[in-house]
């Protein structure tokens, strides 16, 4: 099965951009990569997701990289409602495969 | 509104009783799914079901049953068999995987524990 690797946390001062890494070396052409964020004790959200293109959202951005085993989640300008964890997972049309993901940390 | 119900919020038993978590969504979404969430760890998927009346087991469904016998609906099973179910149990639901590719949804989730 396709797996992603991601750093266990990041912190960010608030009001900077922060990127999040995602590594899925094994993934294949018909998977989508998708990410979604958790807060504490609550159902993950979805945050946005993409094939081979970049991808542009009201909350964030996705730079997938050219070969595709890489993408970087892009927050613009992050807050303290920004912190969560991160979840980078690969999509086939019939499950997703959910990694350990990065928890973000976010300074006043 | 729209969304995903789950109930209830906190669920307790006793060891080698068997417990149904409820699942509804009035989304009308064709697939369904269900996860485990261990502390401090990523989500496992159970069970996911694409249409009514079928269902397909994920990673970790030993000492689990679902059923789907309505659209709106996917309850789980946490059977006697399961050697750890002390977890939080989260449902989602998406468009059919032609649809959005695949957005999930996902409900408040149920914390289970056994004693």
């Amino acid at each position: 099965d396709a797996k992603t690797t991601q750093p266990n946390s990041m912190e960010s001062n608030e009001e900077e951009p922060v990127h999040l890494p995602c590594n899925h070396s094994t993934i294949s052409g018909t998977d989508y990569i998708h990410w979604y964020r958790q807060l504490p004790s609550q159902g993950p959200e979805y945050v946005i997701h993409g094939l081979t293109s970049n991808v542009n959202n009201r909350m964030a951005s996705l730079a997938i990289a050219e070969d595709r085993k890489s993408s970087t989640l892009i927050l613009h300008r992050a807050t303290l409602r920004d912190a969560a964890v991160y979840y980078c997972i690969l999509y086939n049309f019939n499950k997703f495969y959910f990694g350990s993901g990065t928890k973000l940390n976010v300074k006043p | 509104d729209g969304g995903i119900t789950q109930s209830p919020k906190y669920l307790f038993r006793k060891e080698g009783q068997n417990v149904t978590l409820s699942c509804e969504q009035n989304l009308n979404h064709d697939a369904m799914y269900w996860y485990r969430q261990d502390p401090g760890q990523g989500l496992r998927l159970i069970y996911y079901s694409q249409i009514v009346n079928d269902f397909q087991k994920g990673d970790i469904a030993e000492g689990y049953s679902v059923s789907r016998e309505k659209k709106e609906s996917f309850p789980l099973t946490v059977t006697s068999a399961q050697k750890n179910p002390t977890a939080f149990y989260l449902c989602a639901s998406s468009t059919s995987p032609s649809g959005r590719m695949g957005e999930q949804y996902f409900g408040p989730g149920t914390r289970l524990t056994v004693t």
